[in-house]
């Protein structure tokens, strides 16, 4: 199994809705990964998570809150977003190498946020 | 400033031909490089990965060269087919390594047309 699975694929919200992104693979990955993509644009590192501690925040506004409740899931919850918030947002995953350097990465389908 | 940058921005081909895309970094060292291909609206894959030490990876239709004495490596697609129509990103792993040194480049944008 190779995949890493996002939910929703599709994600309608209004800047005042609670909402959740989920991520989750079977990998055995212990680094797991939310990245950021407008249009035409390359992936923005948002957060890493290794080992489900948080190791990485790119200084992401709070109303980002992401959470890794165990090995396989990782979380991202959205509230008060504002219209320049949609992007596709994909989770990624990979093994965890000496000196935190990352294995390949494997990404999953993305999330694809409109906030309203 | 670590930078990769990729040309060109966009390519249109006649399915069944053949092209190169480009990418050159000025990361230095690096760890590995890496080709991925991201259909509109999904996310990447992964096509081939290269240490410093390696100069050509295959995979299928797709080989990627690297010359890291110039600092650039390309991603030949042969036999094109409709479905290569995709962003293909170079993406450079600094020696330092760490989670948020990954490098991305922009992207080709490849159109395969009938």
């Amino acid at each position: 199994d190779t995949e890493v699975t996002q939910t929703p694929k599709h994600l309608v919200m209004g800047m005042t809705n609670k909402k959740s992104l989920k991520c989750e693979q079977h990998m055995g990955h212990r680094a797991m990964y939310w990245y950021k993509q407008k249009a035409k644009k390359p992936p923005e590192l948002m957060f890493v998570y290794s080992y489900e501690k948080l190791s990485i925040n790119e200084s992401v506004p709070s109303r980002f809150s992401p959470e890794c409740p165990n090995s396989s899931l990782l979380n991202l919850h959205l509230h008060a977003l504002q219209p320049e918030d949609s992007a596709l947002y994909l989770c990624a995953s990979s093994q965890v190498r000496d000196r935190g350097s990352t294995g390949e990465l494997f990404f999953g389908e993305g999330s694809r946020l409109t906030v309203l | 400033k670590n930078q990769v940058e990729q040309s060109p921005q966009s390519l249109i081909i006649l399915e069944g031909k053949n092209c190169t895309l480009q990418c050159n970094y000025t990361v230095s060292p690096f760890s590995n490089l890496r080709w991925y291909k991201q259909d509109t609206g999904r996310g990447p894959v992964s096509l081939t990965i290269m240490t410093f030490s390696e100069n050509t990876k295959s995979n299928g239709r797709y080989t990627a060269t690297l010359d890291a004495d110039t600092k650039q490596s390309s991603l030949h697609i042969t036999a094109s087919q409709l479905s290569d129509s995709a962003s293909y990103i170079c993406v450079v792993t600094p020696f330092s390594g760490g989670y948020n040194k990954l490098i991305f480049g922009a992207g080709t944008r490849l159109a395969v047309h009938p």
